[in-house]
């Protein structure tokens, strides 16, 4: 089983609002990821976390947090959001730390009014 | 940073034709992934490569990892409509821990 599930599958927030993602896998995946997505775009990776721990920041905005209570669950709280932070927003995990053979999950789709 | 070059990056093909799709890096990758994307949806991981001249099938879809490790292609034989999608292909670098992708291959099949 390859299964990484997201919750919501869609999320419409206005830009005071204050909400979060979710992302669970339990393949016993080492690290997870945090990706944008942008119409017709590749992924851009936004965060990495390794044995639940912060590894990569890729430079992202503080009003993206991550957050990994485990190491089957992954959040993104978002407060105070624009319109351009309107996107796909992708979790996937790999049985490495190495960040190769990443599994995604279906996505939040993401609308900032 | 490092950027894959993905060809072609459209395709309008008929239902039963082949298809061949390929990237191209400067640096050496140790892992070469092929995923596609349906509208809306995360990608799907289709083949995975390891190894340089390795080449690996699944279904109507064959992929190989260049000898020089710095190509991929992809093959469809056989294409079906539900064969509709971006195909993405992704690796990573010898020294790295993050995938790079490619800008993606849109394909359509006409039944």
């Amino acid at each position: 089983d390859t299964e990484v599930t997201q919750t919501p599958k869609h999320l419409v927030m206005g830009m005071t609002n204050k909400k979060s993602l979710k992302c669970e896998q339990h393949m016993g995946h080492r690290a997870m990821y945090w990706y944008k997505q942008k119409a017709k775009k590749p992924p851009e990776l936004m965060f990495v976390y390794s044995y639940e721990k912060l590894s990569i920041n890729e430079s992202v905005p503080s009003r993206f947090s991550p957050e990994c209570p485990n190491s089957s669950l992954l959040n993104l709280h978002l407060h105070a959001l624009q319109p351009e932070d309107s996107a796909l927003y992708l979790c996937a995990s790999s049985p490495r730390t190495t960040g190769d053979t990443q599994y995604f999950g279906p996505g939040t789709r993401l609308t900032v009014l | 940073g490092q950027q894959l070059n993905q060809s072609p990056q459209s395709m309008f093909i008929q239902e039963g034709e082949d298809v061949s799709m390929n990237c191209t890096s400067s640096s050496i990758f140790n892992t070469w992934l092929w995923y596609k994307q349906d509208p809306g949806e995360g990608p799907v991981l289709l083949i995975a490569l390891y190894k340089a001249g390795e080449l690996t099938s699944n279904g109507r879809l064959t992929a190989q990892f260049g000898i020089t490790r710095k190509d991929s292609f992809l093959n469809i034989s056989a294409s079906i409509p539900s064969d509709v999608g971006i195909y993405f292909c992704a690796g990573r670098e010898t020294s790295g821990s993050r995938l790079t992708f490619g800008e993606g291959t849109q394909l359509t099949v006409n039944p």
